[in-house]
C-alpha cells in the first residue's frame, strides 16, 4: 500500500513566523503536489514536483515555496504566515495519474 | 489553463436512490477524468476514473461517463447508501502535463435513512 505521511495533523502560529510542512512518501512516486483545501473551493494546487530538486508553480503559489532534496519527501514553505493561509494542506504523490494523499495538516494562522 | 467546474454543490438522496453529478472542463486537450471520495476528516481517496478513448466505465454501483465534444462528464452512483455519504471530487488532467490535476470544487452527496 502507498502511505504518504504528513508532519503534523494540526498547526498553530502566528501572523509572520516561518512555516516548514514536510510530507513523505514510500513508493518511490517521481511527483509530488501539494494543495490547499477550503469550503466551497475544491482542492487548490500550489506547487508540484516531478524530479529531485524540481518544481513547478501551480494555480495559487504566492506566498509559498517548496524544497525537494530528496525523492521521498516534499517540504511545503510558508515565508511569513499570514492569516489568509489558515486552511487545510494536503500532500500527494504519484507514479503516472493516480495520485495518493496524505492526512492533511490543518494549519491555523493567528 | 485547465477550468473544471462541478455540480451540484450539494446533493441529499434517499437511501437506495440514484445519485449523479456532473463536471465540465475546458481544455480540450484533457485526456484523464478521476473521481475522488472524501470522508469526512479523511484524505481523498480514488474511486473511479476513466480515460478520453472510454465513453463509460462501471466498477459495481459506481459508473462514470465522459462526453468528449461536450467537454463534460459525470458520476453515477445506483443504489445509495449511507456510507456512500462524502465530498466527491472531480478532476481532469492532460498529457504531459506533469500529472498535474485540476480539481472541481466537490459535491456534497448526504444519504438519508
Amino acid at each position: 500500500d502507498v502511505k504518504v505521511t504528513q508532519s503534523s495533523r494540526y498547526l498553530v502560529k502566528r501572523t509572520g513566523e516561518k512555516v516548514f510542512l514536510e510530507c513523505v512518501q514510500d513508493m518511490d512516486h517521481e511527483n509530488m503536489f501539494w494543495y490547499r483545501q477550503d469550503p466551497g473551493l475544491g482542492l487548490r494546487l500550489i506547487y508540484f514536483s516531478y524530479d529531485v530538486k524540481m518544481k513547478e508553480k501551480g494555480d495559487i503559489p504566492e506566498g509559498y515555496s517548496v524544497s525537494r532534496e530528496k525523492k521521498e519527501r516534499f517540504s511545503l514553505i510558508l515565508e511569513s504566515a499570514s492569516t489568509n493561509q489558515t486552511s487545510m494542506y494536503l500532500c500527494a504523490s504519484s507514479f503516472v495519474e493516480t495520485q495518493y494523499f496524505g492526512p492533511g495538516t490543518r494549519l491555523l494562522v493567528l | 489553463g485547465e477550468n473544471v467546474e462541478q455540480h451540484p454543490s450539494t446533493l441529499s438522496v434517499q437511501e437506495g436512490d440514484s445519485a449523479v453529478i456532473k463536471c465540465t472542463y475546458s481544455d480540450s486537450a484533457s485526456n484523464y477524468f478521476p473521481w475522488y471520495k472524501q470522508e469526512l476528516g479523511k484524505r481523498p481517496q480514488l474511486i473511479i476514473d476513466i480515460r478520453s478513448n472510454v465513453g463509460e466505465k462501471k466498477d459495481q454501483r459506481i459508473a462514470v461517463t465522459l462526453n468528449k465534444t461536450a467537454k463534460h462528464f459525470s458520476l453515477h452512483i445506483t443504489e445509495t447508501q449511507p456510507e456512500d455519504s462524502a465530498v466527491y471530487f472531480c478532476a481532469a488532467s492532460r498529457a504531459g502535463g506533469g500529472n498535474k490535476l485540476t480539481f472541481g470544487t466537490g459535491t456534497q452527496l448526504k444519504v438519508e435513512l
